[in-house]
């Protein structure tokens, strides 16, 4: 199995542009998860899918966010307008039922 | 809320000293647990992990982790570490197969640890 893969792995962009990140998960699993991870915060759970219905979305930080999952095999985080603030590495993972969690490559977005 | 403690936030070691890091959860009900490991530029990597049965799990790489149910706790162990172990390690629960965030990991905060050879 090719394990999480996520698009683009880096990520440079002006203030106010739209940013859309990818993910796809491994074949199987039930769980998609969405998380940033910056020095000042650690690791966020931004929000989670189940069999691709958002079950919590509450770490999502405002309504610049947002996530879909059209199917089970794709997800996509998109920050419109995007912020120097939301410079961060964004990691999908996926997971079978309450397993282990196998966390993609990461996204490095910077936000200039 | 359910939180996990990790109270280490940077441990610095020399090569071939023993480890032990620790996590405390506050979760009272049935939980999975995990450790994972994170090297520099890289990402979260799956260290060991506790369901069920014996609370001493032994993971990769020679790292060890001991469930105590009644302290709330599962430290991570390892007996002589090396300079490639320098990264950061998180500690994670979650609320075993009940419950509305199924299927949700909590972290920790994360423990940086540095080796010098």
């Amino acid at each position: 199995d090719a394990g999480v893969i996520q698009s683009p792995r880096h990520e440079v962009t002006e203030m106010g542009q739209e940013v859309t990140l990818r993910c796809k998960p491994i074949s199987g699993h039930d769980y998609l998860f969405w998380y940033r991870q910056t020095m000042m915060r650690g690791l966020e759970l931004l929000i989670y899918f189940n069999n691709n219905v958002p079950i919590d979305d509450s770490g999502m930080p405002e309504d610049r966010f947002s996530a879909k999952m059209p199917n089970a095999s794709f997800s996509t985080l998109k920050i419109q307008p995007s912020e120097p603030r939301d410079s961060a590495v964004y990691f999908c993972a996926s997971s079978l039922r309450w397993g282990e969690q196998f966390f993609g490559p990461g996204t490095r977005l910077t936000v200039l | 809320a359910q939180s996990v403690s990790q109270h280490n936030h940077h441990v610095i070691l020399s090569e071939a000293a023993s480890l032990e890091l620790g996590c405390n959860y506050s979760y009272g009900g049935t939980v999975n647990l995990f450790w994972y490991v994170q090297y520099p530029g890289q990402h979260l990597q799956l260290l060991l992990k506790y369901f069920s049965g014996d609370p001493l799990v032994k993971g990769i790489k020679g790292f060890e982790a001991e469930f105590i149910k009644s302290k709330f706790s599962f430290n991570l162990r390892k007996p002589s570490v090396q300079w490639s172990d320098t990264a950061e390690y998180f500690c994670a629960v979650n609320k075993g197969n009940r419950g509305s965030t199924l299927g949700r990991l909590y972290f920790g905060r994360g423990t940086q640890l540095t080796v010098w050879p």
